[in-house]
């Protein structure tokens, strides 16, 4: 059974950082690209980041570009987002989903429960 | 990064047929047979009902129909039962990015 676990949310102030995990079991990780998705509170669905099943292509949404990072570790099955220079619009739950395949396509097929970010002073 | 332009709302009775629209660009949808459909119930983490425009995932209703013309890829949900009541997105690839529509929400009257 496809697991993803996020984990990593939080409160955090203006301007100040977080990393985000999300753990995967059930599927051969190294082969699927995987992607961050994120829903601010009572809005819809917003795609965040990419990376492909190797690590080696990434891809980001220009509301991010710059600031946020995102990264896979194979060996430990987890991808991770690495979010500086935290706004208030940055509020939401973070999703991580998987692909179909290895490379970036926008066809989630599994998504984790969520972690909530709050950028708040 | 523009959204995919999708109606707000949809309802429909019990039994009925609904079609909830997408449309894009020649940059997103017309450009990539890479449209995929998700549901979500409240609190609920989305669900894949469609992907590369028109195909099914194992385990979703045949219910679920996806298509594409030009720029507009369409969901349809046909036999609606209570259980669709939920919010659909459509979402696409569009080269280097991805994009996914403002959400709609499906009302079973």
């Amino acid at each position: 059974e496809v697991q993803l676990l996020e984990s990593g949310g939080g409160l955090v102030q203006p301007g100040g950082s977080l990393r985000l995990s999300c753990a995967a079991s059930g599927f051969t990780f190294g082969s699927y690209a995987m992607s961050w998705v994120r829903q601010a509170p009572g809005k819809g669905l917003e795609w965040v980041s990419a990376i492909s099943g190797s690590g080696g292509s990434t891809y980001y949404a220009d509301s991010v570009k710059g600031r946020f990072t995102i990264s896979r570790d194979n060996s430990k099955n987890t991808l991770y987002l690495q979010m500086n220079s935290l706004r208030a619009e940055d509020t939401a739950v973070y999703y991580c989903a998987t692909e179909v395949g290895s490379t970036v396509t926008a066809q989630f097929d599994y998504w984790g429960q969520g972690t909530l970010v709050t950028v708040s002073s | 990064q523009s959204a995919l332009t999708q109606p707000a709302s949809v309802s429909g009775s019990p039994g009925q047929s609904i079609t909830i629209s997408c449309t894009g660009t020649s940059s997103d949808v017309g450009s990539y047979n890479l449209v995929s459909w998700y549901q979500q119930h409240p609190g609920k983490a989305p669900k894949l009902m469609i992907y590369e425009g028109s195909k099914r995932p194992s385990g979703v209703s045949n219910r679920f129909s996806g298509s594409k013309s030009g720029n507009t890829a369409s969901l349809t949900i046909s036999g609606l039962q209570a259980e669709d009541e939920a919010d659909y997105y459509c979402c696409s690839y569009a080269g280097s990015r991805v994009v996914f529509g403002g959400g709609t929400k499906l009302t079973v009257l």
